[in-house]
């Protein structure tokens, strides 16, 4: 069945640092592909997404790029900040079926 | 002014009860889901009505049960708690069913089964 692997956390940086969270999924077709983010305490927002293959979302200063070729989606920020803090998920639509599958998360801490 | 709200924000009760989680949204959406958020921050959806009616039932233990007196409500039953039924319970909402649209997820639910 689809599913989406995210890259295992915690990833700790420094403020200013160049992120990136890799994810791979594997789906039959062509699935759109979401980047959420859960502050702590809150439920989880829509950071951005992409609906076809060589699109690229972005949304605050993060970018993901939908790689057709590798099954890929990674996230990247050029300079993080400490409001950055947070969990990411990556998460495909399932074959049109209209539910989101997520991968398992992965936790990002910004200290100053 | 929230968009998603549900309640309560945490419940903590023992092995056997039945409890429910209320979920309301006030987006005029027509589409509602809840999913389940393990220890790990796995997450998995459970249930999605569209407009009352039940479009998604995943592979969930009938001990739980959704319904949804109204478009902006779907709340959600659980019989017979287990201890592995502790997790975090997100409802969310969406315009229609599909992905076109964004998920407007609530706050959360932290149940614990003791």
């Amino acid at each position: 069945g689809d599913s989406v692997t995210q890259m295992e956390g915690p990833v700790t940086l420094s403020e200013e640092a160049f992120l990136t969270i890799n994810c791979t999924y594997t789906a039959t077709g062509y699935p759109s592909l979401f980047w959420y983010v859960q502050y702590p305490g809150e439920g989880l927002q829509l950071l951005l997404k992409a609906t076809k293959a060589d699109d690229k979302g972005s949304n605050k200063g993060f970018e993901a790029t939908y790689r057709k070729e590798t099954t890929s989606f990674h996230l990247e920020k050029g300079s993080v900040q400490v409001s950055d803090s947070a969990v990411y998920f990556c998460a495909l639509e399932a074959s049109n079926t209209g539910k989101l599958i997520f991968g398992q998360g992965t936790t990002l801490q910004v200290k100053p | 002014d929230t968009a998603v709200s549900q309640t309560p924000k945490y419940l903590v009760t023992q092995m056997g009860n039945d409890k429910s989680i209320k979920c309301e949204q006030n987006l005029g959406h027509d589409t509602m889901y809840w999913y389940k958020q393990d220890s790990k921050k796995f997450l998995k959806i459970m249930f999605s009505y569209n407009n009352k009616e039940l479009i998604i039932n995943e592979t969930v233990p009938n001990r739980f049960s959704p319904k949804s007196p109204d478009k902006a409500h779907l709340n959600l039953h659980i019989n017979s708690l287990e201890l592995g039924d502790s997790a975090v319970y997100f409802c969310a909402s969406s315009p229609a069913g599909g992905l076109l649209y964004e998920q407007y997820f609530g706050p959360g639910t932290r149940l614990t089964v003791t």
